[in-house]
């Protein structure tokens, strides 16, 4: 499992690159992942899921990757722009459950 | 409304008091949950309400806190005897059924100072 401390890991990227936000989750048994945007002050956004039949899935500029193998997750943002700065949590759910927990959450800073 | 609204925005008390949330949920959403998240970390799940059932409390802290819903409505977070640790942003979420793949709709938050 993840740490608990203050400081968010934090990736900064120059406008236009593309980003890689990764997670690391502890449960086998879950079998639906969500990723989450969320802006100062804001409540969380959905942004896209994946379940676990599946090893990527894309939306507009996003892209899910799931590694099941090694319990990893990761979130790819093609192109990022300032407005895609913000905090970005992953989530899991275990299969027969209706809860899904949450991870620390990675900062992204873009600079224009 | 369109999305999870919550209330109070913003909650400053005194250590000691009781202080309510409200949660408003997507019409039509059955399941509801309230999470927390302290300055700067993730978000720790207190509690999930699906249609009638018996809500799952097994994230509630301690037994000062609590939480009610009205059928598939209004949903209140009950926090007595509030102390400094209570701060937090309280997160208010729906989802249209309790199924294993549909994702959560987050309110805003109601961000609790307690002084």
């Amino acid at each position: 499992g993840e740490s608990v401390g203050l400081h968010l890991p934090t990736l900064s990227v120059q406008e236009g690159d593309n980003s890689i936000i990764n997670c690391a989750y502890s449960n086998s048994a879950s079998d639906y992942f969500i990723w989450y945007k969320q802006e100062s002050g804001k409540g969380p956004q959905f942004i896209i899921d994946i379940r676990s039949n599946m090893d990527k899935r894309q939306g507009q500029r996003v892209t899910v990757l799931l590694n099941k193998t090694v319990k990893h997750l990761s979130l790819q943002i093609a192109a990022t722009q300032p407005g895609d700065s913000a905090v970005y949590f992953c989530a899991e759910r275990p299969g027969g459950s209706y809860i899904p927990t949450f991870g620390r959450g990675t900062s992204l800073i873009v600079h224009p | 409304g369109a999305g999870v609204s919550q209330s109070p925005s913003n909650k400053v008390t005194e250590k000691g008091k009781d202080v309510e949330l409200r949660c408003d949920p997507i019409s039509g959403h059955t399941a509801l949950y309230w999470y927390r998240q302290r300055l700067g970390q993730g978000l720790e799940f207190l509690i999930y309400f699906q249609g009638n059932s018996a809500p799952d409390k097994s994230g509630l802290p301690s037994d000062r806190f609590s939480a009610e819903r009205t059928g598939e409505s209004v949903s209140t977070l009950t926090i007595q005897r509030t102390q400094q640790e209570d701060s937090a942003v309280y997160l208010c979420a729906s989802s249209p059924q309790g199924g294993t793949n549909t994702e959560a709709f987050f309110g805003q938050g109601t961000r609790l100072t307690v002084v």
